[in-house]
């Protein structure tokens, strides 16, 4: 079945420590992006890709990188200098056009940090 | 102002109620909109796309009102099933990726 897998799906780590959020596709799509969602809040974008080796910030990158070495692939690094990076934080992908609104989202990873 | 603005709700109805959310964006350059259904603790899916002629999927309308930057989702003959939150998306997109904002979504339960 094509889908998006995340992992892990929890994952508790400690202040100043660096943490990846794994995000891989086989739906053959150009683009992906990852989300951060938290109570009350909407999806907030963190980064997006359009094509491989290349990625653009979106509106929360601050504390964030990525990385797109393969079409499938898609990490996400939580770096030390996130200052709330407790979260549920969501990767996407869709295809390239127009009107693409449908993003197919993977299940998520629970980020706490202690 | 928020890009997209919804009512949080709770919105509490019993089964077969007709329940109608509202949402408002504020970029009248949005090209795209859309519902998402998001169920406790999981990854929002589509639910339906909004066209300014106003669609229907089933027991679900959806219309766009592009003057007054305004969306709404009809829902008829509620189920159990359809508790939910649903998501307000509109879509500005840069290039050839969509650049979707998320409303924070407006919460629906539906009981006996």
């Amino acid at each position: 079945d094509g889908g998006i897998t995340q992992s892990p799906k929890y994952l508790f780590r400690k202040e100043g420590q660096n943490v990846t959020l794994s995000c891989e596709q086989n739906l053959n799509h150009d683009a992906m992006y990852w989300y951060r969602q938290d109570p009350g809040q909407g999806l907030r974008l963190i980064y997006y890709s359009q094509i491989v080796n290349d990625f653009q910030k979106g509106d929360i990158a601050e504390g964030y990188s990525v990385s797109r070495e393969k079409k499938e692939s898609f990490p996400l690094t939580v770096t030390s200098a996130q200052k709330n990076p407790t979260a549920f934080y969501l990767c996407a992908s869709s295809i390239i056009g127009r009107d693409t609104g449908e993003l197919f989202f993977g299940e998520g990873s629970r980020l706490t940090v202690l | 102002r928020k890009e997209v603005e919804q009512d949080p709700g709770p919105f509490n109805v019993p089964e077969g109620a007709t329940v109608a959310f509202n949402c408002t964006y504020s970029n009248s350059a949005s090209q795209s909109f859309f519902w998402y259904r998001q169920d406790c603790r999981k990854e929002p899916k589509l639910l339906m796309s909004v066209y300014s002629s106003g669609n229907e999927d089933g027991r679900f309308t959806a219309q766009l009102n592009r003057a007054s930057q305004y969306i709404s989702l009809l829902i008829r003959d509620s189920k159990l099933s359809d508790s939910a939150t649903y998501l307000c998306v509109v879509n500005n997109q840069t290039g050839t990726a969509s650049k979707l904002t998320f409303g924070t979504g407006t919460r629906l339960q539906v009981t006996l």
